[in-house]
């Protein structure tokens, strides 16, 4: 069975570092990888998604990285800002189940004005 | 805002009401989902509407009865439900199941469900 993990829990920053959060999962046989943004008592925002035959996308200040074969990804954040903060999501599709979406618990983001 | 609109936004319940909750979108989708999420906890898969037929049941008690009406519609009934029901309920959709796997999913901002 496919587990996502995601550290750290809880990242707090100050306003104009660039940071990077973790993704990892257990199972390489993905179809796909999504990022995702929760506010607080919102829904998701999708960021990126990576095609399992990728190796990275760019979104702005956003770069989302994966390394199939380990069972990573990363999202990296250049010059955060306080709207960055937020809730970030990572989520896969299996490729023998691509009916489904199996997402991590996520990493809870502070950045300090 | 988003486009995928969900109503209610806020529902208190007692655990023998019967409410549905709604969930609507334009963008043409054809693939519609239904996720609950406890608080502090990740999304989890409910149902999947493919073509407004049901392809996947992630063993969801009967309390819990979808519907897809049409392929902007997708409704959940909900009946008898306990306390620890009470979670947000988030509908998504995708433009497709079947033709190609890389489509982003759409998410609403959920129904905040309270069970008395």
């Amino acid at each position: 069975k496919q587990e996502v993990t995601q550290i750290p829990a809880a990242l707090s920053v100050p306003e104009g570092e660039n940071l990077v959060l973790n993704c990892s999962f257990t199972d390489s046989a993905i179809y796909n990888l999504q990022w995702f943004r929760q506010d607080p008592g919102k829904g998701l925002t999708s960021l990126l998604l990576i095609q399992s035959s990728q190796r990275e996308q760019t979104s702005g200040r956003l770069n989302a990285s994966l390394d199939k074969s380990s069972g990573r990804s990363t999202l990296y954040i250049a010059a955060s800002q306080p709207g960055d903060s937020a809730t970030y999501l990572c989520a896969v599709r299996p490729l023998y189940n691509n009916n489904d979406m199996r997402f991590g618990a996520g990493t809870r983001l502070t950045v300090k004005p | 805002d988003t486009e995928v609109t969900q109503t209610p936004k806020h529902l208190v319940m007692g655990m023998t009401n019967k409410k549905s909750l709604k969930c609507e979108q334009h963008m043409g989708h054809r693939a519609m989902y239904w996720y609950k999420q406890k608080a502090k906890k990740p999304p989890e898969l409910m149902f999947v509407y493919s073509y407004e037929k049901l392809s996947i049941n992630e063993s969801v008690p009967s309390r819990f009865s979808p519907e897809c009406p049409n392929s902007s519609l997708l409704n959940l009934h909900l009946h008898a439900l306990q306390p620890e029901d009470s979670a947000l309920y988030l509908c998504a959709s995708s433009q497709d199941l079947m033709a190609g796997w890389d489509q982003p999913q759409h998410f609403g901002d959920g129904t905040r469900l309270s069970i008395l």
